[in-house]
């Protein structure tokens, strides 16, 4: 497989429910995101990893809880979510130098997205 | 609170047309751009980035970034039917890692 990979690419939950969203990337990147689309809205980050360790916590609900193990793969955990909450999840991963250097770390390339629908 | 602007169009350009698409930002100390492409029902696509002051070109793609105006633009040359699609633009990642898209020009090229 090649690039950004996310399981499921469709989720249907109840409120009560706990699920994850899982995301793997090929390309040897070494920060990866979680972007929340929703209709009519622009894309907002979630969370970021850079090399395993959570950078940024763009004040998202504790319902929302991120996962990176190592530096291809990145979970969402999702319990108690509200109806609110379905949207697009989009992964992405981009590379980011280990001096920190960022300029390319906006060259995202994003999965194919977890369509999500709370009832 | 750092914005990006752009208008949300339909931009409707006939087959061959020049599509011109903008985009405004409110951090000056910006200084990395970049357009992304999204079509219906897909994820968005990068295709051009730019890093500094003036053109940059791409095949049909010219980016174009004024810091002094905090203004970008992405042309289009010979615009094509398949490059009806959503337009991101982006910028902002640079003393974090928080990249502030706008909401998209949605591009509609008539045969």
């Amino acid at each position: 497989e090649t690039g950004v990979t996310q399981t499921p690419r469709h989720l249907v939950m109840g409120m009560t429910n706990k699920k994850s969203l899982k995301c793997e990337q090929h390309l040897g990147h070494n920060a990866m995101y979680w972007y929340k689309q929703s209709a009519k809205k622009p894309l907002e980050l979630m969370f970021v990893y850079n090399f395993k360790e959570q950078t940024e916590n763009n004040s998202v609900p504790s319902r929302f809880s991120p996962e990176c193990p190592n530096s291809s793969h990145l979970f969402l955990h999702l319990h108690t979510l509200q109806p609110e909450d379905s949207a697009l999840y989009l992964c992405a991963s981009s590379h980011v130098t280990s001096g920190g250097y960022k300029i390319r770390a906006g060259e995202l390339f994003f999965g194919e997205g977890s369509r999500l629908t709370v009832l | 609170q750092k914005e990006v602007e752009q208008n949300s169009g339909p931009l409707s350009v006939p087959e061959g047309a020049i599509a011109s698409l903008n985009c405004t930002y409110s951090d000056r100390g910006s200084q990395s751009f970049f357009w992304y492409r999204q079509y219906s029902g897909k994820s968005p696509e990068l295709i051009m980035s730019i890093y500094s002051n003036g053109d940059k070109e791409d095949g049909r793609f010219t980016a174009q970034l004024n810091k002094a105006s905090q203004y970008v633009s992405l042309l289009i040359r010979d615009s094509q039917p398949s490059d009806s699609a959503t337009y991101l633009c982006a910028g902002g990642m640079d003393s974090s890692y928080k990249l502030i898209f706008g909401s998209g020009t949605r591009l509609l090229v008539r045969p």
